[in-house]
C-alpha cells in the first residue's frame, strides 16, 4: 500500500524553537506539498516541491522554509516557532504529469507551540 | 483570483437520508475538480475527481458528483448516508495541463449524521 508518512502525529514545542516536520513518501512521486489546516480556514498551501532541490512558495510561506534533498523526503522547517503556528500540518505527494493528478496525504502532524 | 467556495460550514442529515454538499469555484478555465474526505484525526482521502468527459462522476463509498459548467459547480451527492460518513469534506480545484502546480482547497463542510 502506498504511503505518505509524517514522522510525528503530535508535537509540542516552545516559542522560539527551530522545528522540523518530516514527510516521507514511498511512491517515487516527484511533487510534494505542505499544507496547514486550521478550523474554518481549510487547507492553505505553505510550500511545494516539484522535484529534488526545487521549491515554490505557496500562499502562506512566511515563517517557514523547506528542504528536499532526496526525492522521497520533504521537510518543513519552522525557523523560530511562534504560538500562531499552532496548527495541523499535512503533507501530500503526487506523481508528475496531468494524468496522475491526485494527491496522497499523510495523516498529519498536530503541532502545539507553547 | 482562483478560489473554491463551500457555502455550508456544517450540515446535519439523518442516517439513510440523501446528501448534497455544495462546491462552487472561480477559475479562468475548466479546472480539474476533486472531492476529499477527512475523518477525525486522519489525513485526506480522495473520494472522486473530474478531468473531462462525462459530467457525472462516481467515486468511492457510494459518492458521486456532478460538474455543471454553467454554474461553476461540482456538488457531491450520496443517496443514503451512513453514520460512518460523518467527517469533513473538502472540494478542491487544480490547473489542467500544468503539472507541478498545487491544488486549491475550499474551507470544508463538516457532516454530522443523526440517528
Amino acid at each position: 500500500d502506498v504511503k505518505v508518512t509524517q514522522s510525528s502525529r503530535y508535537l509540542v514545542k516552545r516559542t522560539g524553537e527551530k522545528v522540523f516536520l518530516e514527510c516521507v513518501q514511498d511512491m517515487d512521486h516527484e511533487n510534494m506539498f505542505w499544507y496547514r489546516q486550521d478550523p474554518g480556514l481549510g487547507l492553505r498551501l505553505i510550500y511545494f516541491s516539484y522535484d529534488v532541490k526545487m521549491k515554490e512558495k505557496g500562499d502562506i510561506p512566511e515563517g517557514y522554509s523547506v528542504s528536499r534533498e532526496k526525492k522521497e523526503r520533504f521537510s518543513l522547517i519552522l525557523e523560530s516557532a511562534s504560538t500562531n503556528q499552532t496548527s495541523m500540518y499535512l503533507c501530500a505527494s503526487k506523481r508528475q504529469g496531468v494524468s496522475n493528478y491526485g494527491y496522497t496525504f499523510g495523516s498529519g502532524t498536530r503541532l502545539t507551540v507553547v | 483570483a482562483q478560489s473554491v467556495t463551500q457555502p455550508d460550514i456544517h450540515i446535519t442529515v439523518s442516517e439513510g437520508a440523501s446528501l448534497e454538499l455544495r462546491c462552487n469555484y472561480s477559475y479562468g478555465a475548466t479546472p480539474y475538480l476533486f472531492w476529499y474526505v477527512q475523518s477525525p484525526g486522519q489525513g485526506l482521502q480522495l473520494l472522486l475527481k473530474y478531468f473531462s468527459g462525462d459530467t457525472l462522476v462516481q467515486g468511492i463509498k457510494g459518492f458521486e458528483a456532478e460538474f455543471k459548467r454553467s454554474q461553476s459547480s461540482f456538488n457531491l451527492r450520496k443517496p443514503s448516508v451512513h453514520w460512518s460518513d460523518a467527517a469533513e469534506y473538502f472540494c478542491a480545484v487544480g490547473a489542467p495541463n500544468q503539472a507541478g502546480t498545487a491544488l486549491i482547497f475550499g474551507k470544508g463542510t463538516t457532516l454530522s449524521v443523526s440517528s
